[in-house]
């Protein structure tokens, strides 16, 4: 079955900008997305189809995919930020599959 | 506003039975793919089960393939989730979610959650 490996957490500095990375083989033939979630609430598409954001998303967030990695920058992160983030691709044999999520802390 | 209600959770024993439901409002239901993802408490999100926009076809992750079954109504904008033969490890926040336009690989919306707990 197919795996997406994310690191479980990382910190950032408010205003600094933070990368959080998503692996899985060949990841780059396949679209990734982002989604962060604040505890208690649901899930929220911030990244689509590797690149592109959904109205009212922040131009702060951005994603790239390349290879066996699949990468979400936040630029100019903000304390609001600080949330679990997941990557997810569909995979033909396993279907829709997540990250293991990271934690990101904004200190 | 798109809208994605779920209802039908709670506390049920090891071998019970559970059907969730998500009623949609704020978009043309028939026109989008849906699916329920969970997320078990402390844990990640995990795809469970997938609909096409017309029912006519249907995927499952394995854990659940043989117990539980989706459909929908696109009559009554609503999804559906019959769980069978639940076990502990089916105890987790069951999410709805919507695909995205013309397209099946994301999800754009997702509901409020509905927590379905498995224990005697």
């Amino acid at each position: 079955s197919y795996e997406l490996t994310q690191p479980p957490s990382m910190s950032v500095s408010p205003g600094q900008t933070a990368s959080i990375t998503c692996s899985g083989d060949k990841l780059g033939d396949k679209y990734a997305s982002w989604y962060h979630q604040k505890p208690g609430q649901s899930p929220v598409l911030v990244i689509y189809q590797d690149t592109k954001r959904p109205s009212g998303i922040p131009e702060r967030f951005s994603g790239s995919n390349s290879g066996n990695t699949a990468t979400l920058t936040i630029s100019g992160t903000q304390v609001l930020d600080e949330a679990d983030y997941y990557c997810q691709a569909w995979d033909s044999s396993t279907g829709w599959v997540f990250g293991g999520g990271t934690k990101l802390t904004v200190l | 506003e798109v809208q994605l209600v779920e209802s039908g959770g709670g506390l049920v024993q090891p071998g019970g039975s559970l059907r969730l439901s998500c009623a949609a409002s704020g978009f043309t239901f028939s026109d989008y793919c849906m699916s329920w993802v969970r997320q078990a408490p402390g844990e990640g999100l995990e795809w469970v089960a997938y609909i096409k926009q017309d029912g006519s076809e249907k995927y499952y992750v394995d854990s659940v393939k043989g117990r539980f079954t989706i459909s929908r109504d696109n009559a009554k904008n609503s999804l559906y989730l019959q769980m069978n033969s639940l076990t502990a490890g089916d105890t987790a926040v069951y999410y709805c979610a919507r695909h995205g336009d013309k397209t099946e690989d994301y999800f754009d919306s997702w509901g409020q959650g509905n927590l379905v707990t498995v224990s005697s």
